[in-house]
């Protein structure tokens, strides 16, 4: 089976830092993506990790683990506009829909705070 | 660059009707790909395809019809609509199956089943 799991929600102050982290149990492994959601949006790339390490694009990183199947979303000075949904996908050979099907976790909502 | 659009945004419609949800990408992208997101659940795979006239199914495609006879178009049919078919769906496309390439998603049809 796969499971994907994210915290539900996190609060941050503008400014700060704040790391989200996607927990993995999949049969197999062919990279994880990470998305970005605004509320009634379409989500949008932000980053692609498959081999372990961390991948850095600006104000945001992304760090991967395959042994532990563990990954996080580094988002660095926060402003208001990061307020969204992030989300977690795997991308599994073994599911259902082969390496085509990305399984997504049920994504965290981020609200940034003055 | 319109990229990928989708229509209608917002539908209502009554159980057992037929809806036909519009999806169009200007990229030539090979691979597209419908899902639906409900609460509590992830984005999740309905049907996909690589290719003009080749689709298969993923995760949840019971209730739902693809076609893909051009490149460009893959609508999802909704042959007769229950309530629990009530969701936001997306569709999306990505330039070929390689591993790394991202999904891009449309802005997503919001569709309610009374």
């Amino acid at each position: 089976g796969q499971n994907i799991d994210q915290p539900t929600e996190m609060t941050a102050t503008e400014g700060a830092i704040v790391q989200i982290n996607c927990t993995y149990q999949t049969s197999g492994f062919n990279g994880l993506f990470w998305y970005q959601q605004h509320a009634g949006e379409a989500p949008t790339f932000l980053s692609y990790n498959v081999l372990d390490g961390l991948e850095e694009k600006g104000r945001f990183s992304s760090f991967l683990s395959r042994s532990k199947g563990y990954s996080y979303l580094l988002l660095k000075e926060l402003q208001m506009k990061d307020s969204a949904s992030y989300l977690c996908a795997v991308r599994d050979p073994y599911s259902g829909a082969g390496s085509y099907q990305l399984t997504f976790g049920k994504g965290t909502k981020l609200s940034v705070i003055p | 660059d319109a990229g990928i659009t989708q229509s209608p945004r917002y539908k209502i419609t009554e159980t057992g009707r037929q809806v036909t949800l519009m999806c169009h990408q200007t990229w030539s992208h090979s691979y597209m790909f419908w899902y639906r997101q409900d609460l509590g659940h992830g984005l999740r795979l309905i049907y996909y395809s690589a290719a003009a006239d080749i689709t298969d199914k993923g995760e949840v495609p019971d209730g739902y019809v693809v076609s893909r006879s051009k490149t460009e178009n893959f609508p999802l049919t909704l042959e007769s609509a229950t309530r629990s078919q009530t969701s936001v769906y997306f569709c999306a496309s990505s330039v070929s199956g390689e591993q790394n390439q991202p999904q891009h998603f449309g802005d997503g049809t919001r569709l309610s089943i009374l």
